[in-house]
């Protein structure tokens, strides 16, 4: 069966710091990825998706990048954090190209930026 | 504009009452795909169901049900005899089939359940 690790689960850093947060997925080949942000009680607001290796679409201009390494590896990134980045941030993925898949989730990372 | 609506912010409810919760979605495409996702406390959403636009018939899942009508452009989800566990944020999403791998979130319910 498939399933999607996503870490650290909750991490605090100073402003201006870099960040990495790692998604694998395993149990699948050629998995959709995203990175969701969740800020401030519940929106979900759709950061990045990848539809293969080294290709990214960035769906929001800010402080943060995702790369897709592997297949199924996707990484999101910031070189210098803000305070607006606070939030939490899901990954997910999906299989296919069909827009009837669904997305399956992470448990998700807690990130404050003080 | 929003896509997807959840007019509902939050909700309470005593415990085995039934609950409904409302989606209403906009779309100009004839093939999309409807969503509801529940995400406890804890964080992770979990996917519920999924329901295509071909597709009206009602689904009915133990105390879970959904009510797929496209005249109204609503997909509500109803909970039957709520427990505590029903606690949660609970997501309407849609996906068409022109946009293709981008999911439209609603803002979410907030659902309690009270003892």
């Amino acid at each position: 069966s498939q399933t999607i690790h996503q870490w650290p689960a909750t991490l605090v850093q100073p402003v201006g710091s870099p960040l990495s947060l790692e998604c694998t997925v395993e149990g699948t080949s050629n998995p959709n990825l995203y990175w969701y942000r969740q800020a401030a009680g519940r929106g979900l607001q759709l950061l990045f998706y990848s539809v293969g290796i080294g290709q990214i679409s960035s769906e929001v201009p800010q402080n943060l990048s995702a790369s897709r390494p592997q297949d199924r590896q996707f990484i999101l990134s910031s070189k210098k954090l803000l305070l607006s980045d606070s939030g939490f941030y899901l990954c997910a993925w999906s299989g296919g190209q069909s827009s009837n898949q669904p997305q399956h989730f992470g448990d998700g990372t807690r990130l404050s930026i003080l | 504009a929003q896509k997807v609506t959840q007019a509902q912010t939050e909700i309470s409810v005593v415990e085995k009452e039934d609950v409904t919760l409302d989606c209403v979605y906009e779309t100009r495409d004839t093939t999309y795909y409807l969503f509801w996702y529940k995400q406890p406390p804890s964080g992770e959403l979990v996917f519920l169901i999924r329901r295509n636009s071909f597709d009206e018939q009602n689904e009915i899942s133990g105390r879970y049900s959904w009510n797929f009508q496209k005249s109204t452009s609503s997909f509500n989800f109803t909970i039957t005899a709520s427990q505590v566990v029903d606690s949660a944020v609970y997501f309407c999403a849609l996906s068409e089939a022109f946009t293709g791998n981008q999911f439209y979130f609603g803002t979410g319910t907030s659902l309690t359940v009270i003892p």
